[in-house]
């Protein structure tokens, strides 16, 4: 199975920053990746899809870029509502995968 | 709107049997893949398996961990998913979510997610 591998696990942010997580395939996966959101005690919330593609109703500071291996996820301007668990999957083979999650928490 | 429901959860004893149901509604069932996700107590999300559309064969691909123990099914008529469940383990203790995916020319994976339903295996 693919193995996907986020950076960093967790770390410390203030509203107003902007932040990248990266999330690493152990193989190419073309565009084939996903990211999520997910709150205590909710569902995880698609953000982004085919690398770059915003969900629909998602806002603009959430952003994404990357192929092959390589990804990134990057929020232009934290909101206190972006305090959450950060998920990046690949769809890539039809053994799908989950990063480890990073926890995005308030400084 | 869209709804996923899924139900069925419980406490079960290691070596026995459950099946959980995803009762959808607000789109047409039958144009969607339907995936199970699961995620143990403090921990990330674990990919479970999935069921394509009839459009696209009706068929099943697992998760190495859960393959040859779960088998995953769908009932069109009533829009319903379900997974069923055996040899449980202790380590299949989760939270169970379902989720839908469009599979066309552009794939969408898992836009929509149900409220989830927790399996707790223990004796």
């Amino acid at each position: 199975a693919i193995r996907m591998t986020q950076s960093p696990s967790s770390f410390s942010a203030s509203t107003g920053d902007r932040v990248t997580i990266t999330c690493r395939a152990s193989q190419g996966i073309s565009s084939y990746l996903a990211w999520y959101q997910q709150k205590p005690g909710k569902a995880p919330k698609l953000l982004i899809y085919a690398a770059s593609t915003l969900q629909s109703g998602v806002p603009s500071r959430f952003s994404g870029s990357g192929s092959g291996t390589d990804f990134t996820l990057t929020i232009s301007c934290l909101q206190s509502e972006d305090f959450a668990t950060y998920y990046c999957q690949q769809y890539y083979s039809y053994q799908y995968t989950f990063g480890q999650g990073t926890k995005l928490e308030i400084k | 709107e869209v709804q996923l429901v899924e139900s069925g959860g419980g406490l079960v004893q290691p070596g026995r049997s459950l099946r959980l149901s995803c009762t959808a509604s607000g789109f047409t069932f039958g144009d969607y893949a339907m995936s199970w996700v699961r995620q143990a107590p403090g921990k990330g999300l674990e990919w479970v398996g999935f069921i394509r559309s009839k459009a696209y064969g009706g068929t099943t691909e697992y998760a190495a961990s859960v393959k040859g123990r779960f088998t995953i099914s769908r009932d069109d008529s009533k829009s319903i998913a379900y997974l069923q469940m055996n040899s449980l383990k202790t380590e299949d203790t989760a939270v169970y979510y379902c989720t839908r995916e469009q599979m066309t020319t552009v794939v969408i994976p898992f836009d929509y997610w149900g409220q989830g339903t927790l399996v707790t295996v223990s004796s």
